[in-house]
Protein backbone atom coordinates (compact mmCIF):
# COMPACT_ATOMS: atom_id res chain seq x y z
CA UNK A 1 0.00 0.00 0.00
CA UNK A 2 1.25 3.55 -0.40
CA UNK A 3 1.40 5.98 1.68
CA UNK A 4 2.69 9.45 2.49
CA UNK A 5 4.43 10.65 6.04
CA UNK A 6 4.38 14.18 6.71
CA UNK A 7 5.58 14.32 10.55
CA UNK A 8 5.67 18.01 11.32
CA UNK A 9 2.13 19.27 11.75
CA UNK A 10 3.37 22.86 12.09
CA UNK A 11 6.36 24.61 10.79
CA UNK A 12 7.14 28.42 11.98
CA UNK A 13 10.05 30.52 10.08
CA UNK A 14 11.12 33.79 9.88
CA UNK A 15 10.16 35.78 6.95
CA UNK A 16 13.41 35.57 4.63
CA UNK A 17 14.88 32.62 5.98
CA UNK A 18 14.78 29.20 4.57
CA UNK A 19 11.72 27.15 5.06
CA UNK A 20 11.36 23.07 4.69
CA UNK A 21 8.42 20.82 4.68
CA UNK A 22 9.16 17.09 5.33
CA UNK A 23 7.93 14.32 3.36
CA UNK A 24 8.85 10.71 3.32
CA UNK A 25 7.01 7.70 1.61
CA UNK A 26 6.19 4.29 1.17
CA UNK A 27 5.73 2.79 -2.07
CA UNK A 28 6.05 -0.38 -3.70
CA UNK A 29 7.36 0.64 -6.87
CA UNK A 30 8.52 3.90 -8.52
CA UNK A 31 6.65 6.92 -6.87
CA UNK A 32 5.04 10.07 -8.32
CA UNK A 33 5.63 12.28 -5.74
CA UNK A 34 3.71 15.94 -5.76
CA UNK A 35 3.14 18.81 -3.47
CA UNK A 36 0.23 20.85 -3.60
CA UNK A 37 -0.86 24.26 -1.17
CA UNK A 38 -4.14 24.91 0.07
CA UNK A 39 -5.06 28.77 1.36
CA UNK A 40 -7.91 28.42 3.69
CA UNK A 41 -11.28 27.78 2.09
CA UNK A 42 -9.97 27.07 -0.57
CA UNK A 43 -9.01 23.96 -3.13
CA UNK A 44 -5.94 22.45 -3.56
CA UNK A 45 -3.01 24.05 -5.79
CA UNK A 46 -0.38 22.20 -7.59
CA UNK A 47 2.86 23.26 -6.85
CA UNK A 48 5.64 20.79 -8.41
CA UNK A 49 5.86 17.10 -9.35
CA UNK A 50 8.04 14.93 -9.55
CA UNK A 51 8.38 12.16 -11.75
CA UNK A 52 11.66 11.44 -13.52
CA UNK A 53 15.18 12.88 -14.04
CA UNK A 54 16.71 15.66 -12.34
CA UNK A 55 16.01 14.89 -8.49
CA UNK A 56 15.75 18.46 -7.93
CA UNK A 57 12.76 19.85 -8.84
CA UNK A 58 11.44 23.51 -9.30
CA UNK A 59 8.19 24.62 -9.25
CA UNK A 60 5.93 28.09 -8.61
CA UNK A 61 6.37 30.29 -6.36
CA UNK A 62 9.86 29.91 -6.23
CA UNK A 63 9.69 26.35 -4.71
CA UNK A 64 11.67 23.60 -5.15
CA UNK A 65 11.39 19.99 -3.81
CA UNK A 66 14.46 17.19 -3.75
CA UNK A 67 13.36 13.53 -4.48
CA UNK A 68 16.31 11.41 -2.21
CA UNK A 69 15.33 7.83 -3.30
CA UNK A 70 17.31 5.96 -0.71
CA UNK A 71 16.22 7.90 2.31
CA UNK A 72 12.55 7.95 0.53
CA UNK A 73 11.64 11.09 1.08
CA UNK A 74 10.65 14.50 -0.71
CA UNK A 75 11.18 17.54 1.19
CA UNK A 76 9.70 20.91 -0.14
CA UNK A 77 11.95 24.31 0.12
CA UNK A 78 12.17 27.55 -0.51
CA UNK A 79 15.38 30.13 -0.24
CA UNK A 80 13.50 32.34 1.25
CA UNK A 81 10.22 32.57 2.80
CA UNK A 82 7.85 35.30 2.52
CA UNK A 83 4.89 35.80 5.07
CA UNK A 84 1.75 34.95 2.03
CA UNK A 85 4.11 31.07 1.83
CA UNK A 86 1.92 30.96 5.15
CA UNK A 87 -0.68 27.71 4.40
CA UNK A 88 -1.22 24.24 4.44
CA UNK A 89 0.89 21.93 2.34
CA UNK A 90 0.11 18.50 1.09
CA UNK A 91 2.72 16.14 -0.30
CA UNK A 92 1.12 13.05 -2.31
CA UNK A 93 2.42 9.91 -4.06
CA UNK A 94 1.12 7.70 -7.03
CA UNK A 95 2.88 4.48 -7.82
CA UNK A 96 3.90 4.23 -11.22
CA UNK A 97 1.79 2.28 -14.04
CA UNK A 98 -1.09 2.35 -11.28
CA UNK A 99 -3.77 3.58 -13.67
CA UNK A 100 -6.01 5.90 -12.74
CA UNK A 101 -6.21 5.65 -9.29
CA UNK A 102 -6.23 8.73 -7.03
CA UNK A 103 -3.32 10.54 -5.31
CA UNK A 104 -2.29 9.74 -1.46
CA UNK A 105 -2.10 12.44 0.39
CA UNK A 106 0.00 12.92 3.57
CA UNK A 107 -2.35 14.98 6.38
CA UNK A 108 -0.21 18.62 5.67
CA UNK A 109 2.15 20.77 7.36
CA UNK A 110 0.71 23.94 8.28
CA UNK A 111 3.19 26.34 7.24
CA UNK A 112 3.37 30.01 9.35
CA UNK A 113 5.99 32.50 7.92
CA UNK A 114 6.37 35.75 10.52
CA UNK A 115 7.27 38.67 9.82
CA UNK B 1 -2.60 24.76 -14.69
CA UNK B 2 -5.55 24.03 -16.14
CA UNK B 3 -8.67 25.06 -14.30
CA UNK B 4 -11.64 23.25 -12.54
CA UNK B 5 -14.36 25.11 -11.49
CA UNK B 6 -16.41 24.03 -8.23
CA UNK B 7 -19.74 25.70 -7.54
CA UNK B 8 -21.10 27.04 -5.38
CA UNK B 9 -18.52 27.93 -2.65
CA UNK B 10 -20.37 28.15 0.44
CA UNK B 11 -24.11 26.54 0.77
CA UNK B 12 -26.48 26.36 3.96
CA UNK B 13 -29.32 24.38 4.37
CA UNK B 14 -31.82 22.82 6.23
CA UNK B 15 -31.45 19.42 7.95
CA UNK B 16 -33.16 17.10 5.48
CA UNK B 17 -32.90 18.93 2.32
CA UNK B 18 -30.36 18.02 -0.64
CA UNK B 19 -27.49 19.87 -1.70
CA UNK B 20 -26.04 19.83 -5.26
CA UNK B 21 -22.12 20.27 -6.13
CA UNK B 22 -20.76 20.92 -9.42
CA UNK B 23 -17.55 20.44 -10.64
CA UNK B 24 -16.62 21.45 -14.29
CA UNK B 25 -13.46 20.66 -15.99
CA UNK B 26 -12.67 24.60 -17.69
CA UNK B 27 -10.50 23.75 -20.22
CA UNK B 28 -9.45 20.13 -20.42
CA UNK B 29 -11.67 16.96 -20.77
CA UNK B 30 -11.99 15.14 -17.17
CA UNK B 31 -11.92 11.69 -17.96
CA UNK B 32 -11.54 10.90 -13.81
CA UNK B 33 -13.31 13.39 -11.19
CA UNK B 34 -12.13 12.39 -7.47
CA UNK B 35 -14.33 13.84 -4.56
CA UNK B 36 -13.14 14.70 -1.01
CA UNK B 37 -13.85 15.65 2.23
CA UNK B 38 -11.81 17.79 4.30
CA UNK B 39 -12.36 17.96 8.23
CA UNK B 40 -10.91 21.05 10.26
CA UNK B 41 -6.90 20.72 10.21
CA UNK B 42 -7.25 17.16 8.68
CA UNK B 43 -6.39 16.06 5.63
CA UNK B 44 -8.32 15.24 2.39
CA UNK B 45 -10.51 11.91 2.44
CA UNK B 46 -11.26 10.63 -0.56
CA UNK B 47 -14.84 9.62 -0.88
CA UNK B 48 -14.86 8.25 -4.47
CA UNK B 49 -13.83 8.10 -8.13
CA UNK B 50 -16.17 8.78 -10.81
CA UNK B 51 -14.93 7.80 -14.75
CA UNK B 52 -16.91 9.53 -17.44
CA UNK B 53 -20.10 7.55 -18.35
CA UNK B 54 -19.81 5.22 -15.21
CA UNK B 55 -20.54 4.80 -12.02
CA UNK B 56 -18.84 6.27 -9.10
CA UNK B 57 -16.78 3.65 -7.05
CA UNK B 58 -17.33 4.92 -4.11
CA UNK B 59 -14.63 4.40 -0.67
CA UNK B 60 -15.30 2.39 2.51
CA UNK B 61 -17.71 3.89 4.60
CA UNK B 62 -18.93 6.41 2.22
CA UNK B 63 -22.42 5.93 1.95
CA UNK B 64 -23.74 5.87 -2.39
CA UNK B 65 -27.49 6.18 -1.31
CA UNK B 66 -26.12 9.78 0.47
CA UNK B 67 -23.36 11.21 -1.94
CA UNK B 68 -24.98 10.62 -5.17
CA UNK B 69 -22.04 11.26 -8.18
CA UNK B 70 -23.11 11.90 -11.63
CA UNK B 71 -20.41 12.14 -14.30
CA UNK B 72 -22.36 12.40 -17.27
CA UNK B 73 -19.66 14.18 -19.41
CA UNK B 74 -15.90 14.64 -19.73
CA UNK B 75 -16.35 18.76 -18.21
CA UNK B 76 -19.13 18.18 -15.55
CA UNK B 77 -19.56 15.53 -12.52
CA UNK B 78 -21.77 16.82 -9.51
CA UNK B 79 -22.06 15.58 -5.92
CA UNK B 80 -25.74 15.27 -4.17
CA UNK B 81 -26.01 15.32 -0.54
CA UNK B 82 -29.27 14.09 -0.12
CA UNK B 83 -31.47 14.71 3.25
CA UNK B 84 -28.32 16.50 4.83
CA UNK B 85 -27.46 16.07 8.28
CA UNK B 86 -25.73 18.60 10.84
CA UNK B 87 -22.69 15.82 10.62
CA UNK B 88 -22.34 16.41 6.76
CA UNK B 89 -21.26 19.83 7.05
CA UNK B 90 -17.88 19.67 6.05
CA UNK B 91 -15.62 21.12 2.69
CA UNK B 92 -16.32 18.95 -0.09
CA UNK B 93 -13.26 18.80 -3.07
CA UNK B 94 -13.64 17.78 -6.39
CA UNK B 95 -10.35 17.19 -8.93
CA UNK B 96 -10.65 15.90 -11.94
CA UNK B 97 -7.44 14.63 -13.95
CA UNK B 98 -7.44 14.49 -17.82
CA UNK B 99 -5.19 11.16 -18.60
CA UNK B 100 -4.95 7.82 -17.16
CA UNK B 101 -1.09 8.30 -16.59
CA UNK B 102 -0.15 7.90 -12.84
CA UNK B 103 2.48 11.20 -13.74
CA UNK B 104 -0.53 13.68 -14.50
CA UNK B 105 -1.11 15.76 -11.67
CA UNK B 106 -4.93 16.03 -10.34
CA UNK B 107 -6.32 19.60 -10.59
CA UNK B 108 -8.75 20.30 -7.78
CA UNK B 109 -11.62 23.10 -7.54
CA UNK B 110 -12.09 25.65 -4.80
CA UNK B 111 -14.14 23.71 -2.69
CA UNK B 112 -17.28 23.97 -0.98
CA UNK B 113 -18.23 24.29 2.58
CA UNK B 114 -21.52 22.59 3.21
CA UNK B 115 -22.87 23.68 6.67
CA UNK B 116 -26.27 22.25 7.73
CA UNK B 117 -28.41 23.51 10.07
Amino acid sequence: AQSVAQPEDQVNVAEGNPLTVKCTYSVSGNPYLFWYVQYPNRGLQFLLKYITGDNLVKGSYGFEAEFNKSQTSFHLKKPSALVSDSALYFCAVRVLNSGNTPLVFGKGTRLSVIA
Amino acid sequence: GAVVSQHPSRVICKSGTSVKIECRSLDFQATTMFWYRQFPKQSLMLMATSNEGSKATYEQGVEKDKFLINHASLTLSTLTVTSAHPEDSSFYICSGRGFSGAGTEAFFGQGTRLTVV
